[in-house]
């Protein structure tokens, strides 16, 4: 029972451009969201997260954007860079920080020069 | 300082085998936590250890089971292996569980 969706496997985009990525979740009780992003024969890497009490949390390039009424949250990448190219996992989970995280099914980024 | 270790990174097995994937934290982390990535699911937990005891597990059958030493390395088993069983197996390692997780590369396996 996949409880975060990510419904674009795949996703391309100039560089330059917006990246915007999209994740659903059918949780009600999930409290805090995160964004995970993942390189060939890498592990996943924390990028940015947002509690459930906010809507909006930026860092540098990265923006997340949570719509609890549509239970539905995104990332913004502006603009996007070649690096970026990755897999990104959204991520849920009730308590914030809690270990045990809900993950999406992931979306390869492909940034075109 | 050194990040999540993970042995081995490749293994590939026949059904009926069982397997042992083994997980080293960061130095002072003492939570691991276990998660299966396969194609279309995304990573699903598996179970989460902290101070040698098990605090959650997921939806996952008792061929599944794990352990964690003294010094926080962790182990999991995977006996009696099924051709699902196949997957790419993440660990990751946290101070005290309520706090980042900090991912291995994973140990690819693989059942035929």
């Amino acid at each position: 029972d996949q409880q975060v969706k990510q419904n674009s496997p795949s996703l391309s985009v100039q560089e330059g451009r917006i990246s915007i990525l999209n994740c659903d979740y059918t949780n009600s009780m999930f409290d805090y969201f995160l964004w995970y992003k993942k390189y060939p024969a890498e592990g996943p890497t924390f990028l940015i997260s947002i509690s459930s009490i906010k809507d909006k949390n930026e860092d540098g390039r990265f923006t997340v954007f949570l719509n609890k009424s549509a239970k539905h949250l995104s990332l913004h990448i502006v603009p996007s860079q070649p690096g970026d190219s990755a897999v990104y996992f959204c991520a849920a989970s009730e308590v914030p920080n809690d270990y045990k995280l809900s993950f999406g099914a992931g979306t390869t980024v492909t940034v075109r020069a | 300082k050194a990040g999540v270790t993970q042995t081995p990174r490749y293994l590939i097995k026949t059904r009926g085998q069982q397997v042992t994937l083994s997980c080293s934290p960061i130095s002072g982390h003492r939570s691991v936590s276990w998660y299966q990535q396969t194609p279309g699911q995304g990573l699903q937990f598996l179970f989460e250890y902290f101070s040698e005891t098990q605090r959650n597990k997921g939806n996952f059958p008792g061929r599944f089971s794990g352990r964690q030493f003294s010094n926080s390395r962790s182990e999991m088993n995977v006996s009696t292996l099924e051709l699902g069983d196949s997957a790419l197996y993440l660990c990751a390692s946290s101070l005290s569980g309520t706090d980042t997780q900090y991912f291995g590369p994973g140990t690819r396996l693989t059942v035929l």
